[in-house]
């Protein structure tokens, strides 16, 4: 149980474009989910976290326009990436967290990570 | 707030040796405490954590820690690593109370050679 998928795994596109990065938990009921960027050699950056019906709230230093975050349903979150530029390439991970899962209060489930790739 | 040392940025050992990760921990109110292993171009795997009761804990893949209040450390061992075990590690915590944010180390990278 538990599991949280990504799609696409890999994307390459050009300067200029819109990506949208897809985080699905697949066999639970996810409120909140949490989208992270991690930079070569470097930790996770939580970025935003997304609430189920309601605007995602952003870490500080965060563009809110170039990360749109939308969670729709209670097993789907999306991240676009606006305009995207080289310096935008980076791994994006999500992770969701399961409210019913008394045993792992708190406790992150990750998916596998996306890697962006701007030309 | 919290924040998370990993003072290690990678650590090298050979096959069958034992090897410990470093993490420490800062924060004003207890915490929970999350060991991840990250393989290359993967999301990552939960190892073990800590929520209360005995400060020893096992995970999965043979690794153990134990989380020490008056230190405030979550140390990372195992008694004998695998080629398999080559991968990042990932010390993260969050508040013991409400949903919050895990906040995580800068990574350790654990090489592991025949």
């Amino acid at each position: 149980g538990a599991v949280v998928s990504q799609h696409p795994s890999r994307v390459i596109c050009k300067s200029g474009t819109s990506v949208k990065i897809e985080c699905r938990s697949l066999d639970f009921q996810a409120t909140t989910m949490f989208w992270y960027r991690q930079f070569p050699k470097k930790s996770l950056m939580l970025m935003a976290t997304s609430n189920e019906g309601s605007k995602a709230t952003y870490e500080q230093g965060v563009e809110k326009d170039k990360f749109l975050i939308n969670h729709a349903s209670l097993t789907l979150s999306t991240l676009t990436v606006t305009s995207a530029h080289p310096e935008d390439s980076s791994f994006y991970i999500c992770s969701a967290r399961d409210p019913n899962r008394v045993s792992s209060y708190n406790e992150q489930f990750f998916g596998p990570g996306t890697r962006l790739t701007v030309l | 707030a919290q924040s998370v040392t990993q003072l290690d940025s990678q650590v090298p050992v050979f096959e069958e040796a034992p090897v410990e990760l470093r993490c420490n921990y800062s924060s004003s109110v207890s915490v929970y405490l999350f060991w991840y292993v990250q393989y290359p171009n993967q999301g990552l795997q939960l190892l073990l954590k800590y929520l209360s009761g005995s400060t020893l804990v096992k995970g999965i893949n043979g690794f153990e820690a134990e989380f020490n209040k008056s230190q405030t450390s979550f140390h990372l061992r195992k008694p004998s690593v695998h080629i398999s075990d080559t991968a990042e590690y990932f010390c993260a915590v969050t508040p013991n109370t409400g949903f919050q944010k895990l906040v995580f180390g800068t990574g350790t990278r654990l090489l592991v050679s025949p």
